[in-house]
């Protein structure tokens, strides 16, 4: 059972945009800007999009963008691309006074 | 640029210990913490542990019963150990580097598909 939720499938057609949410609580989410997301390409291991709930590391492409509210984060993927069709997940700090990570249960991003 | 290649036994029996082993090249071992995470067929991913440098470890609530992680600075490797598998340890399980600052993994090994069965 993962700690964070995200929708289990999302879809788009090419060229249009689409938002993943990630939600947790106040002491996850809430509490911290350490929210990060990952695509996972199938057979392939998850490569990091996005850190620190906004950045992108170098030679991801600006299509890609994070952004956070309250307790729920969330990942837009512009332009949508074909090879965009992957699982993406989200990440957090496991929350306050404690150490580690806890992951969403993934979003599989359908490109239609 | 850093990358990770890992190995280990992939077929386990009940009881067992799961022993994998992660080795880094091209950058310093002393500039990251080194982590190892699990991806069961078909589910999400789990975080599993990490370790500094100098060896100091820290553990899912999860599994710290049974998980042990170290390091060898003088080979660039870490490893992960996990006592007492079951079919439910059956998994992809990955190292990568941990940034311990902002939380997040940047690089990722190629994964160890690890199964459990009798």
């Amino acid at each position: 059972q993962s700690v964070l939720t995200q929708p289990p499938s999302a879809s788009g057609s090419p060229g249009q945009s689409v938002t993943i949410s990630c939600t947790g609580l106040s002491f996850d989410v809430g509490a911290y800007d350490y929210v990060s997301w990952y695509q996972q390409l199938p057979g392939k291991a998850p490569k990091l999009l996005i850190y620190d709930v906004t950045k992108r590391p170098s030679g991801v492409p600006d299509r890609f963008s994070g952004s956070k509210s309250d307790n729920t984060a969330s990942l837009t993927v512009s332009g949508l691309h074909y090879d965009d069709e992957a699982d993406y997940y989200c990440a957090s700090h496991r929350g306050v006074n404690t150490f580690g990570v806890i992951f969403g249960g993934g979003t599989k991003l359908t490109v239609l | 640029q850093v990358q990770l290649q890992q190995w280990g036994a992939g077929l386990l029996k009940p009881s067992e210990t799961l022993s994998l082993t992660c080795t880094v090249y091209g950058g310093s071992f002393k500039n990251y913490y080194w982590s190892w995470l699990r991806q069961p067929p078909g589910k999400g991913l789990d975080w599993i542990g990490d370790v500094t440098h100098r060896g100091r470890a820290n553990y899912n609530p999860s599994l710290q019963s049974r998980v042990a992680i170290s390091v060898d600075p003088s080979k660039n490797q870490f490893s992960l150990k996990l006592q007492s598998v079951t079919a439910a340890d059956t998994a992809v399980y990955y190292c990568a580097t941990f940034d311990n600052i902002n939380y997040y993994f940047d690089l990722w090994g190629q994964g160890t598909l690890v199964t459990v069965s009798s």
